[in-house]
């Protein structure tokens, strides 16, 4: 078992539809992250979180320690978000290090 | 904006070769990072460094080598390439761990896939 598991793997929807993708992790953790990946490989960093929930524009992360859980949303979506989204947890110990999921593959359909 | 470059987009190699990657960050971060990624199998950290001349090995290290003489520039070699080392390599870099905004956030570059026939 991956100590960081994304769901769904891919998902496809209509532009405007409110997006939720989740991750799941194993350990203790001192800060998660969630990555955007467009094609091309590019990887820019959308939030680091270690509590509650934070906000940029029309994204949202929240996290949840006792349940070590986290999701990303979006609202209102659109086809420039289609990318792949990258969890990733920062351990408590070996502090640099990153443990990644999968990925969710996004497609927004005009 | 910190900026992380990575010298070349696109390798092809033969097997055996000796390949160097090379990534450089302008904005006096401590944290280097190289990263491979593959399909199913997410990133996953090869070698890291903390500092200038310093670094710890990753999960995956094996036929990997790298070097940090100085501080901006993080070079990752393979000394002799073979196929499954075919993957596309990221480049990534981070302020020290501390209580500032940007702590821990990780730059990335464009990448750099690598063809090893």
């Amino acid at each position: 078992k991956n100590e960081v598991e994304q769901s769904p793997q891919n998902l496809t929807a209509q532009e405007g539809e409110f997006i939720t993708i989740n991750c799941s992790y194993s350990v203790g953790i001192s800060a998660l992250h969630w990555l955007q990946q467009h094609p091309g490989g590019g990887i820019v960093s959308l939030f680091m979180l270690s509590s509650g929930k934070k906000k940029h524009g029309r994204l949202i992360a929240t996290i949840n320690i006792q349940e070590k859980h986290s999701s990303l949303h979006i609202t209102a979506s659109h086809p420039r978000d289609s990318a792949v989204y990258i969890c990733a947890v920062r351990g408590i110990q070996g502090a640099q290090k990153l443990v990644f999921g999968q990925g969710t593959r996004l497609t927004i359909n005009p | 904006d910190v900026k992380v470059t990575q010298s070349s987009r696109y390798l092809v190699k033969r097997t055996g070769e000796k390949v160097f990657l090379e990534c450089v960050q302008d904005m006096d971060h401590e944290n280097m990072f190289w990263y491979r990624q593959d399909p199913g199998l997410g990133l996953r950290l090869i070698y890291f460094s903390y500092d200038v001349k310093m670094k710890e090995k990753g999960d995956i290290p094996e036929g990997y080598s790298v070097s940090r003489e100085k501080k901006e520039r993080f070079s990752l070699i393979l000394e002799s390439a073979s196929t499954n080392q075919t993957s596309m390599y990221l480049c990534a870099s981070s302020l020290t761990v501390g209580s500032s905004p940007g702590a821990n956030v990780l730059t990335f570059g464009a990448g750099s896939r690598l063809t090893v026939l």
